[in-house]
C-alpha cells in the first residue's frame, strides 16, 4: 500500500527565504507526483506535476524534483513571499488512477 | 474556463439524514474524481469515474455511501443515514482522459453533521 510523508507538518520562516519542501513515498511504481497548494477554507490548486519520466517541473518561482527510484519529491520555493503561506501537499497516482496524499505542510511565511 | 464546481459549498444537517453532495466537473473531462478531507485522516480517495462507470469505488467507507454520474458529467455523492463521523470536506477533481494529466479540484463541500 502507497503511503506518503512530508516532513515537517508545519514550518514558519521570514519572508525572503528559499525553502525546500520534502515529500517521500513507499512505492515507486507510480504515474506521476503532483504538488498542490491549499488556502483556508478552499479547495486544491495544482501547482506542479511530474510524470515518472521526469525528473522537474518548473513554474516560476517553483521548482519541483522527483527522485522515483529513492522514493522522494523536493519543491523548492524562492524567495518566499507572505502570499505563499498555505498548506502544501504531495501526491503521488499509481495504476489505479487515484491519488495518495502526504497530511501536507503548513507553510508560514512571516512579513 | 470554468474549473471544477460543487454545490452545496456547506451543508449541516441532522445525524440520521440523507444528504446529495453534487460535482460539475471541467467540460470535456471524462475522468471524474471524489476524495474527502477529514482532520484525522488527511485526504482520502473515495471513487473514480471514468465516463458513466465507476471503476473503483475501493475508498467508499460504507454502504451507506453512493455515487452516481449521468451523461459523463455531473455526479452526485449520496450519503444516506448520516452519522457524525462522516463530517469532513468533500472534495472533487476532473481530469482529461490520459493518466499523465493533472487533475483539478473543485473548492469542495464543508458536510457538518450534527
Amino acid at each position: 500500500k502507497q503511503e506518503v510523508t512530508q516532513i515537517p507538518a508545519a514550518l514558519s520562516v521570514p519572508e525572503g527565504e528559499n525553502l525546500v519542501l520534502n515529500c517521500s513515498f513507499t512505492d515507486s511504481a507510480i504515474y506521476n507526483l503532483q504538488w498542490f497548494r491549499q488556502d483556508p477554507g478552499k479547495g486544491l490548486t495544482s501547482l506542479l506535476l511530474i510524470q515518472s519520466s521526469q525528473r522537474e517541473q518548473t513554474s516560476g518561482r517553483l521548482n519541483a524534483s522527483l527522485d522515483k527510484s529513492s522514493g522522494r519529491s523536493t519543491l523548492y520555493i524562492a524567495a518566499s513571499q507572505p502570499g505563499d503561506s498555505a498548506t502544501y501537499l504531495c501526491a503521488v497516482e499509481g495504476g489505479s488512477e487515484k491519488l495518495v496524499f502526504g497530511k501536507g505542510m503548513k507553510l508560514t511565511v512571516n512579513p | 474556463g470554468a474549473g471544477v464546481s460543487q454545490s452545496p459549498s456547506n451543508k449541516v444537517t441532522e445525524k440520521g439524514k440523507d444528504v446529495e453532495l453534487r460535482c460539475d466537473p471541467i467540460s470535456g473531462h471524462t475522468a471524474l474524481y471524489w476524495y474527502r478531507q477529514s482532520l484525522g485522516q488527511g485526504l482520502e480517495f473515495l471513487i473514480y469515474f471514468q465516463g458513466n462507470s465507476a471503476p473503483d469505488k475501493s475508498g467508499l467507507p460504507s454502504d451507506r455511501f453512493s455515487a452516481e454520474r449521468t451523461g459523463g458529467s455531473v455526479s452526485t455523492l449520496t450519503i444516506q443515514r448520516t452519522q457524525q463521523e462522516d463530517s469532513a470536506v468533500y472534495l472533487c477533481a476532473s481530469r482529461s482522459q490520459s493518466s499523465y494529466n493533472e487533475q483539478f479540484f473543485g473548492p469542495g463541500t464543508r458536510l457538518t453533521v450534527l
